[in-house]
């Protein structure tokens, strides 16, 4: 089945220590999306790419990087976690182009910062 | 931004009992997503709608696109446990921006007695 696969799903990291998410597709969708959320919120898009070309979001922190060396895989490294970045990781994709424009989250990845 | 109004934001109904909650937006939108979020997952899309007055069925639940394009609603029928969870509603605007960028709502946590 095509899907977005995000590894690992749960990450526990130290302050301070970089760490690195992982999200995958099946889907040879064109666009790929990073959410962080938080409990109870909605989800908040941090950055997303349209193939090669990244977009960061204006609020988003110099703290968090993404790299997509290609169509598949996405990732997202956060360079000094600090406490507040404890939050759900989602990844998400869409065909992009005109039109029909759904986006297919996966899973998530639960970051714990101690 | 575009904001989208949610409601309700909790509600807590009787196994078998009919649920409605609607999205309402001041800014027109040309596309409304519904998602549904376990604990623990990532969301997983419900329902999508792409023209104005569209009424879709998916299962017991049935979604629409209001005529005035700022708003939407779902409708979930005969509730059963495992409708708990949160519902999101999204939209893409028609104009301020990226074709790509969905605006969520603050979602519904939905609570079903069994």
């Amino acid at each position: 089945d095509a899907m977005v696969i995000q590894n690992p799903r749960y990450q526990v990291t130290q302050f301070g220590k970089p760490v690195t998410l992982s999200c995958s597709q099946t889907l040879n969708h064109n666009v790929m999306y990073w959410y962080q959320q938080k409990s109870s919120q909605a989800p908040k898009l941090l950055f997303h790419y349209y193939d090669k070309d990244f977009n960061n979001e204006a609020d988003t922190p110099d703290n968090f990087q993404s790299r997509r060396p290609n169509t598949s895989f996405c990732f997202l490294d956060i360079r000094s976690p600090g406490l507040g970045d404890a939050a759900m990781y989602l990844c998400a994709t869409s065909r992009g182009g005109q039109g029909r424009n759904e986006q297919f989250f996966g899973p998530g990845t639960r970051l714990t910062v101690l | 931004g575009q904001q989208l109004n949610q409601s309700p934001q909790s509600m807590f109904i009787q196994e078998g009992e009919d649920v409605s909650m609607n999205c309402t937006s001041s800014s027109i939108f040309n596309t409304w997503l519904w998602y549904k979020q376990d604990p623990g997952e990532g969301p997983v899309l419900l329902i999508a709608l792409y023209k104005a007055g569209e009424l879709t069925s998916n299962g017991r639940l049935t979604a629409q696109f209001g005529i005035t394009r700022k708003d939407s609603f779902l409708n979930i029928s005969a509730s059963i446990p495992s409708d708990v969870g949160i519902y999101f509603c999204a939209g893409q605007p028609i104009s301020g921006g990226s074709n790509y960028k969905l605006t969520f709502g603050k979602g519904t946590l939905l609570t079903v007695n069994p």
